[in-house]
């Protein structure tokens, strides 16, 4: 019940394309779900994050839709970069806590 | 203004040996969380401090233990190292405790059990 379901593991896009990162969960405590960024050799960076009582959150390029029904949220990149190459990670943690529990990871490669 | 620094950037230990791992957090934050990210997976919640108190706690042996300091810095300890934690350390910081939201990585210190 603790853990967060991510998918795909990998994925390739075309520069200019979209990226779309799935993540699923059980635990309906969970109230924050952050989406982060990780470069190999550094830690990972918050790139965006939204609440359950929200159904879509946009800054920039990146958007989160969220879904509470189904237990689910995604990070959608738009025009994806090659500099966006990274390994993301979605994350959720509990009634007001600290305690995120990650995903497994999705290592995005964009196309120049 | 400086973001979470951790130290030292590697480090390398033998099986059986203890380490300390240091973390500063962002000036003004008052709560530092630990994680473990094993190469290729996702950061694993060690422990959480807030006012020098533990506010949290991983599925972690009691191998692994952890501090705060007045001043917020925190250090983690782990002893009678095993090569399963041969791992990158990560430490993050929060303004609060208690409220959720958002935390800030350090750059993490990759530690390697021989």
């Amino acid at each position: 019940q603790q853990q967060v379901k991510q998918s795909p593991q990998s994925l390739i896009v075309q520069k200019g394309g979209i990226s779309i990162i799935n993540c699923a969960y059980e635990n309906t405590a969970f109230d924050y779900f952050p989406w982060y960024q990780q470069f190999p050799g550094k830690g990972p960076a918050l790139l965006i994050a939204i609440r359950p009582d929200v159904s879509e959150k946009k800054e920039g390029r990146f958007t989160i839709s969220f879904n509470k029904s189904a237990k689910q949220f995604s990070l959608h990149i738009m025009d994806s970069q090659p500099g966006d190459s990274a390994t993301y990670f979605c994350a959720a943690s509990e009634g007001g806590t600290y305690k995120y529990i990650f995903g497994t990871g999705t290592r995005l490669k964009v196309l120049a | 203004d400086a973001g979470v620094t951790q130290s030292p950037t590697h480090l390398i230990k033998t099986r059986g040996q203890h380490v300390t791992l240091r973390c500063s957090p962002i000036s003004g934050h008052k709560s530092v969380s630990w994680y473990q990210q094993v190469l290729g997976q996702g950061p694993q919640f060690i422990f959480q401090y807030y006012e020098k108190e533990e506010r949290g706690r991983g599925n972690f042996p009691d191998r692994f233990s952890a501090r705060q300091f007045p001043n917020y810095s925190s250090e983690l300890n782990v002893n009678a190292l095993l090569l399963g934690d041969s791992a990158l350390y990560l430490c993050a910081s929060s303004p609060v405790a208690g409220a959720g939201g958002e935390q800030y990585f350090g750059p993490g210190t990759r530690l390697t059990v021989t």
